[in-house]
């Protein structure tokens, strides 16, 4: 079956433009999480989205925001970027996002600021 | 949310038996104990999964001592392939997965 989806594979944005990332679940998973990824930071979670609606939420500020569609594909939008926004961005998707369930992830989007 | 130490990072020797500990002392009843290996530039993959005593699969064994404040994982022989980060996650219910910087294992021919 398909993995995870994540479109674009590579961004280059400019100070203080706003960008729109897209994750495209496993088929069938209703659970989607991103995360934020840089040296020396390891992976932080930014959110997670079960059945259109935000169910966690990591410690990020309010100009990084989700959704997610009824077919479970979600997005994550970052305004007014900052330099410090350069980073891998992953999502994972799961059936349910329970503890006890595999999580998958997509190759990512690298995103650069400059 | 239990909160979870690993090594920093970790160098072994091709063909050898490599043991990760995570300590999770404040590990919950409903936690699971989940291990993730991530190779540069790619998404996390899922390797193991266990919630107590031991757990075995094609990849790995994960042990987990009676009192479930530590697990290792156990990786049998490894290869230059296996040089990856690995995280050690300790999750109940639906809370946030949060991975941490990892134990970056760095394989020596």
């Amino acid at each position: 079956k398909a993995g995870v989806t994540q479109t674009p594979r590579y961004l280059i944005k400019t100070r203080g433009q706003q960008v729109t990332l897209s994750c495209s679940p496993i088929s069938g998973h209703r659970s989607v999480s991103w995360y934020q990824q840089t040296p020396g930071q390891g992976l932080q979670f930014l959110f997670e989205y079960f059945s259109e609606t935000q169910r966690n939420k990591g410690n990020f500020p309010g100009r990084f925001s989700g959704r997610q569609f009824s077919n479970s594909r979600s997005e994550m939008n970052v305004s007014t970027l900052e330099l410090g926004d350069s980073a891998l961005y992953l999502c994972a998707s799961s059936l349910d996002g329970s503890s006890n369930t595999e999580a998958f992830f997509g190759q990512g989007t690298r995103l650069t600021v400059v | 949310l239990a909160k979870t130490t690993q090594p920093i990072s970790m160098d072994s020797y091709e063909g050898q038996e490599v043991n990760i500990t995570c300590s999770h002392n404040n590990i919950a009843t409903n936690d699971y104990i989940t291990w993730y290996q991530q190779f540069p530039s790619q998404g996390p993959r899922f390797i193991i999964q266990g919630y107590k005593t031991k757990v075995t699969n094609e990849v790995a064994s994960l042990f987990i001592p009676a009192d479930r404040k530590s697990s290792t994982l156990s990786l049998p022989r490894v290869s230059l392939s296996d040089t990856a980060v690995y995280y050690c996650l300790v999750v109940g219910g639906y809370q946030k997965v949060t991975f941490g910087i990892g134990t970056k294992l760095q394989v020596i021919p």
